[in-house]
């Protein structure tokens, strides 16, 4: 897939835990962030995103937080599945509308 | 969700040689982006498109990059003269009404 043989920061949890993937981002100005998941050989699969103007949301298994003090975003996936199995990338929008991502988690799940 | 289909899902070309990537959202949206995604790297803007028009591009975006909406349909991504570091996925992206970005399956280019 497109990230084979980048060094990814990979978290590996078994099966029903919950997981927490992290992400730091530098432009203090960002408004709009994006948690995006890419399977092996496919597009970014939107998750969930927050404005600037939240620090959590939470969707169908999922909770976005955010942390503008330290600028830190943060994805808390519930009872994690075999199918959850992706590399996760946080992305920012600094009142542009084009996307800066992050470099990626690779999250295994073990069943 | 928006659907965005890509096509070619692979493109296999030579250095020199001209490539068009093509886009098509299925329903009518303002903002089209093209990103792109070197093997082993985290995807990187390349462009967006609104009204008609170039809305903001990134370094990446030089001269040998070129994008237009022939038909009112598709979207397309025209590199002139390929060069090897032009291999790459390449996505196109598009914004529904709540400002989410949307990804299509991606093409991926090889350039021998």
């Amino acid at each position: 897939g497109e990230n084979v043989g980048l060094h990814l920061p990979t978290l590996s949890v078994q099966e029903g835990d919950n997981s927490i993937i992290n992400c730091a981002y530098s432009n203090s100005a960002s408004d709009y962030f994006i948690w995006y998941k890419q399977e092996s050989g496919k597009g970014p699969q939107f998750i969930i995103d927050i404005r600037s103007n939240m620090d959590k949301r939470q969707g169908q298994r999922v909770t976005v937080l955010l942390n503008k003090t330290v600028k830190h975003l943060s994805l808390q996936i519930a009872a994690t599945q075999p199918g959850d199995s992706a590399v996760y990338f946080c992305a920012e929008n600094t009142g542009r509308r084009a996307l800066t991502f992050g470099s990626g988690t690779r999250l295994q799940v073990q069943p | 969700e928006p659907e965005v289909t890509q096509t070619p899902s692979h493109q296999v070309t030579q250095m020199g040689q001209e490539v068009i990537l093509r886009c098509v959202p299925i329903s009518n949206h303002l903002y089209f982006y093209w990103y792109r995604q070197i093997l082993g790297q985290k995807v990187e803007f390349l462009v967006s498109f609104y009204n008609n028009e170039i809305s903001e591009k990134s370094e990446i975006f030089d001269d040998q990059f070129s994008v237009e909406r022939p038909d009112g349909s598709n979207f397309t991504l025209k590199i002139r003269s390929t060069k090897l570091e032009d291999s790459a996925m390449y996505f196109c992206a598009i914004t529904d009404r709540s400002g989410e970005q949307y990804f299509g399956p991606g093409t991926r280019l090889t350039v021998t």
